[in-house]
């Protein structure tokens, strides 16, 4: 079966700007999270949509948003880009949220220049 | 939010067995215990859980402390494959609608000498 897609791959942007990714679930899963990945802080949650919902969210700005779709997929956005948001942006989607049922996507790439 | 202690690196031979240790003495009660690997250009990937009791399944064994704030990871025979860095991040247990998140560390990475 399809594993979780995120497109595009890599991304290049200049400070101020804004961006925005996607990401696909597996089918059926109706949980997606998102995760931010640096050389200097790691593995850091964003946060988690369920049904629409955003359920859970981590310690980053508001510039930081993401939404979800009525068939899962999930967007998340960054507006006035800093040069420290570059970075690995990683979304996993499982059922229902369970920790133990995640499915990474291979991620996306994004440098701010 | 549960913190996790881990070597920063750790080197096997290929074909023997690997155990990677992690710390985690701020795991509440209600935590899973997980492992996750990340192989180059991936995402991360679930290797194990579990919450009390040791797990076995087809990819490696998890070894708990019985004051559980410890785990081990064991891969019985590590192949070239199995190059990556390994993080236990601890999460709650469900259903905790709203809260299950993983916690990751800054993880182990795995060297296998052919």
């Amino acid at each position: 079966k399809a594993g979780v897609t995120q497109t595009p791959r890599y991304l290049i942007k200049t400070r101020g700007q804004q961006v925005t990714l996607s990401c696909s679930p597996i089918s059926g899963h109706r949980s997606v999270s998102w995760y931010q990945q640096t050389p200097g802080q790691g593995l850091q949650f964003l946060f988690e949509y369920f049904s629409e919902t955003q359920r859970n969210k981590g310690n980053f700005p508001g510039r930081f948003s993401g939404r979800q779709f009525s068939n899962s997929r999930s967007e998340m956005n960054v507006s006035t880009l800093e040069l420290g948001d570059s970075a690995l942006y990683l979304c996993a989607s499982s059922p229902s949220g369970t920790t133990h049922l995640y499915t990474f996507g291979s991620g996306t790439r994004l440098t701010v220049v | 939010d549960a913190k996790t202690t881990q070597p920063n690196s750790m080197e096997s031979n290929e074909e023997e067995p690997v155990h990677l240790p992690c710390n985690h003495s701020t795991i509440s009660g209600t935590d899973y215990i997980h492992w996750y690997r990340q192989l180059p250009s991936q995402g991360p990937e679930y290797v194990i859980h579990g919450l009390t009791s040791n797990v076995n399944n087809r990819m490696a064994s998890l070894a708990i402390a019985e004051d559980r704030k410890s785990s081990t990871l064991i891969l019985h025979r590590a192949t070239l494959r199995d190059a990556a860095v390994y993080y236990c991040p601890p999460a709650r247990a469900p259903p905790s609608f709203g809260n299950e998140k993983l916690t990751f560390g800054t993880g182990t990475r795995l060297t296998i000498i052919p």
